[in-house]
């Protein structure tokens, strides 16, 4: 009965490389949200996806950020040309379908640190 | 836009003592969910306890209760006979009532102490 799950765990890149985080949900589970947790805040929304759709990504920055969850396989969140204000914990949650009603239960998170 | 407050950065508690953490939220909607979530050092994100808004009886999970009171659109969580494994940051989080999921907006968090 596994939990979310989220890899890598901790992840190190230069300016400018390109970030992959990936994200299990919950067997059950179809419906994935990404939040970031800035050092000392709270965490934020960034998108909410279901399968192979993007239902709200009004959390997302406008450039170099982007989501997917595909019909098979991890929700995947790609950061291109990172840049030190990316440094980040980034955490995803899942939640079964028919949600209106369930809880969402979060991964260990991964930390992203940009050197 | 729904907004989450913590006006309390840290707290500390004395073991096997009571603690009561603040929260207050924003929302021109009437049915919505309550949550706090806690995290320790480890960053997990876990949930302690939730409220639905249209019910009028306070959850209580164990050790943990809240105290919700609508009208005011405040949801404290007391913690009692506090154990050192309830150190760890606490967020207070708000969701909205939809038929097809809803994002979390949280506050900023209190960080709680336990002292032995």
């Amino acid at each position: 009965n596994a939990g979310v799950m989220q890899n890598p765990r901790h992840l190190v890149r230069r300016r400018g490389q390109e970030a992959r985080l990936r994200c299990s949900p919950m067997k059950g589970h179809s419906h994935v949200y990404w939040y970031r947790q800035l050092p000392e805040e709270g965490l934020k929304f960034m998108v909410y996806l279901q399968k192979e759709n993007i239902i709200d990504e009004s959390g997302m920055p406008k450039e170099r950020f982007s989501a997917e969850f595909p019909k098979e396989g991890p929700s995947i969140l790609r950061i291109q040309q990172v840049v030190r204000g990316d440094s980040a914990a980034y955490f995803c949650a899942s939640s079964p379908p028919r949600s209106y009603t369930d809880t969402q239960y979060f991964g260990p998170g991964t930390r992203l640190t940009v050197l | 836009a729904q907004t989450v407050t913590q006006s309390q950065p840290e707290m500390s508690v004395q073991e096997a003592e009571t603690v009561t953490l603040s929260c207050t939220y924003d929302t021109s909607e009437s049915d919505y969910y309550l949550f706090w979530y806690k995290q320790p050092p480890s960053r997990q994100m876990i949930l302690v306890i939730r409220q639905e808004a249209y019910k009028q009886q306070n959850a209580t999970e164990n050790r943990f209760s809240v105290n919700f009171q609508k009208a005011a659109k405040s949801f404290s969580l007391k913690i009692s006979d506090s154990q050192l494994g309830d150190a760890a940051m606490y967020f207070c989080a708000y969701r909205e009532w939809e038929t097809s999921g809803s994002r979390l907006t949280f506050g900023e968090g209190t960080q709680l102490t336990v002292n032995p």
